[in-house]
């Protein structure tokens, strides 16, 4: 168990429409990433959060936003929903924001556009 | 041309063999590197992390980076069955504080 903890399992939803992922991060840790991880592309950084500020983008599509709360849980929103959206989504989180800060992983979410 | 380039596999090996998992990189700027595991189902788990060029061991891993010829890899002696999984190389480049993941190499123990 890497301590962090990602919530729904599964989504299954409709094209256009919107759902909420939410990430707690392991005890202590300031920094959360997310990432895609689909079949052709692999896993792909989206964006991280540290200690409530945006750190850093990836390749966060402009339909995607996320934040960091004051109790460092985060949440991912994805909007306008499309078939190509269907992948796993994970969160991550480590202590800082450094090379040497390795990141551990939740199992993610899965999403399923019908 | 992928800064992180890995087999994806499907790689086979019988149980006690010793497997040798490997990525290559183009960006000389990536210093840490990481190997995770992730069995079906699951999220990436760290198993390996390195910072200079060598050999690191933990048990039954050892990580090896070359940083002069952008290799690194992964051996795995007396694998297991519970070894099957895809593993998934990583590394940060200097002044960022992202991962770069290659897509991973599915191994396959059989008993």
């Amino acid at each position: 168990d890497s301590g962090v903890t990602q919530t729904p399992k599964h989504l299954i939803t409709a094209t256009g429409q919107r759902v909420t992922l939410r990430c707690s991060p392991r005890s202590g840790d300031l920094s959360v990433y997310w990432y895609q991880q689909s079949l052709d592309q692999g896993l792909q950084f989206l964006i991280q959060y540290y200690n409530g500020e945006e750190r850093a983008k990836g390749n966060i599509l402009e339909r995607f936003s996320a934040q960091q709360f004051p109790d460092l849980h985060s949440e991912l929103n994805l909007s306008s929903l499309e078939l190509g959206d269907s992948a796993l989504y994970f969160c991550a989180s480590s202590v800082g924001t450094g090379g040497d800060q390795p990141q551990h992983f939740g199992d993610g979410t899965r999403l399923s556009i019908l | 041309q992928k800064e992180v380039e890995q087999d994806p596999g499907p790689l086979s090996v019988p149980e006690g063999a010793i497997v040798s998992l490997n990525c290559t990189y183009s960006n000389s700027a990536f210093q840490y590197f990481m190997w995770y595991r992730q069995y079906s189902r699951k999220g990436p788990e760290l198993l390996m992390y390195t910072y200079s060029s060598g050999n690191k061991e933990d048990g039954r891993f050892t990580a090896q980076v070359d940083k002069s010829s952008k290799y690194i890899s992964l051996f795995i002696r007396d694998s297991q069955p519970s070894d099957s999984a895809t593993y998934l190389c990583a590394m940060y480049r200097s002044g960022y504080s992202t991962l770069t993941f290659g897509k991973g190499t599915m191994l396959l123990v059989s008993p």
